[in-house]
């Protein structure tokens, strides 16, 4: 079955201790977004690739980047982990036009220790 | 930016009731989606719905776009239904950005 998968589904990295979340899917679309989820609030848009192109929001610290080195796979880096940066990090993929839905991997539970 | 607001927060039902939930907007939207959320944090697609209403099983959704809200249905309910219910509304052109709602946490009892 097509889908969108994230890898590891748990990770514990130290503060300060560089970490990267990995996304990939066989859905072959050419969006990908990468959300924060922190306890009992709602997934947040960090940034999204239309393509190669690479879509910072406005509010999304310096310290998480990102990187897609081809459709299928993205990657969320996070420089210096703080313990606020505790999250659930959902990645999902869409198509552009106005029909079509985003499709969500399982998440990665990230805890900073 | 817009806002998306949810209600009720929380909701406990027994088994087989019916629950309506609600999501408003604070401004036009290209688009809306309504989301499970599992246990385990699994976001699950339930509908995309612009206008009008759509029915999945017990599930149903209404969407009235120029009064900028939307319903979610559950009929019959099943203690698999719990989790988190999200709304979000899609923007942003042609890379259709979510924002999304505050959620209703719905716990249904045997």
């Amino acid at each position: 079955d097509a889908m969108v998968i994230q890898n590891p589904r748990y990770q514990v990295t130290q503060f300060g201790k560089p970490v990267t979340l990995s996304c990939s899917q066989t859905l072959n679309h050419n969006v990908m977004y990468w959300y924060q989820q922190k306890s009992s609030q709602a997934p947040k848009l960090l940034f999204h690739y239309y393509d190669k192109d690479f879509n910072n929001e406005a509010d999304t610290p310096d310290n998480f980047q990102s990187r897609r080195p081809n459709t299928s796979f993205c990657f969320l880096d996070i420089r210096s982990p703080g313990l606020g940066d505790a999250a659930m990090y959902l990645c999902a993929t869409g198509k552009t036009g106005a029909t079509d839905t985003q499709y969500f991997g399982p998440g990665t539970r990230l805890t900073v220790l | 930016g817009i806002q998306v607001e949810q209600s009720p927060p929380d909701l406990i039902l027994q088994e087989g009731a019916n629950s309506t939930l609600r999501c408003n907007f604070s401004d036009s939207v290209n688009n809306l989606q309504w989301f499970h959320q599992n246990p385990w944090g699994q976001l699950i697609n339930l509908f995309y719905i612009p206008s009008g209403t759509k029915q999945n099983g017990r599930l149903s959704a209404t969407t009235v776009a120029t009064e900028r809200y939307s319903l979610l249905y559950i009929s019959s309910s099943q203690t698999t239904d719990s989790g988190v219910y999200f709304c979000a509304v899609v923007y942003g052109g042609a890379t259709n950005k979510l924002i999304f709602g505050t959620g209703t946490l719905l716990a249904v009892q045997p």
